[in-house]
């Protein structure tokens, strides 16, 4: 296992057109995080999976954005009706239930850069 | 989570030690400082945390005052590769929390 993997690693899209993007958690991991980066900002939170299950979503995910993790191992973020606002990095990150060592668990992937012309 | 405040940027000769200030002076007792870096086009990468003690590993050394106001990480020979975003971050030590990142410290280390 290399770690946490996402695909596509660049997407330029269309204003209006759906997009989906693909997270591959490292395997023993039972948490999954998605993060939103704009240029120049450090990553902010949008939603996190335990096993397959939503806890959380942060106010910056909109109706038009939806993650899933269907079976606890993968996840998808799709981002419906895409707007020039939608323009981010992606990132993906995954843990164990518990840090061990603390800290060093939470392990993000390279993330999927989206232009949204 | 505390909030953090930490220098917009910062440069450093290859070979010297760097030396990052943080402060996180609403910091409570049960918050533990994390540090991460993220290079260009990858993901933020995990370099160390303390909650009172200073700490150390392969990749740097975390100072923490007594007070636990400010924390320093220090990278103790800064190389072409440590060229990053430096994010200082303080959250509680409970499993699976999300991490709330400021705009951290862009270090740029010259030859």
């Amino acid at each position: 296992d290399t770690g946490v993997s996402q695909n596509p690693r660049h997407k330029i899209t269309k204003r209006g057109q759906n997009v989906t993007f693909r997270c591959d958690p490292i395997s023993e991991h039972n948490r999954l995080y998605w993060y939103r980066q704009t240029l120049g900002q450090g990553p902010e939170f949008l939603t996190y999976f335990q096993n397959e299950a939503q806890l959380e979503k942060s106010r910056l995910l909109s109706d038009r954005f939806s993650a899933e993790r269907p079976k606890g191992s993968f996840s998808t973020l799709e981002i419906q009706r895409t707007e020039q606002g939608d323009s981010a990095m992606y990132l993906c990150a995954s843990s164990p239930s518990r840090d061990s060592p603390l800290g060093a668990g939470y392990t993000f992937g390279s993330g999927t850069r989206l232009t949204v012309v | 989570d505390a909030k953090t405040t930490q220098p917009t940027s910062m440069d450093c000769a290859e070979g010297r030690a760097a030396n990052l200030p943080c402060n996180h002076s609403t910091i409570s007792g049960n918050e533990y400082v994390y540090w991460y870096r993220q290079i260009h086009s990858q993901g933020p990468q995990y370099i160390i945390h303390g909650l009172k003690n200073n700490e150390t590993n392969e990749m740097a050394s975390l100072i923490i005052t007594e007070d636990r106001k400010s924390s320093t990480l220090i990278l103790p020979h800064a190389t072409l590769r440590d060229t990053a975003v430096y994010y200082c971050i303080v959250r509680v030590e409970a499993a699976g929390n999300k991490l709330t990142f400021g705009g951290g410290t862009r270090v740029l280390v010259k030859p």
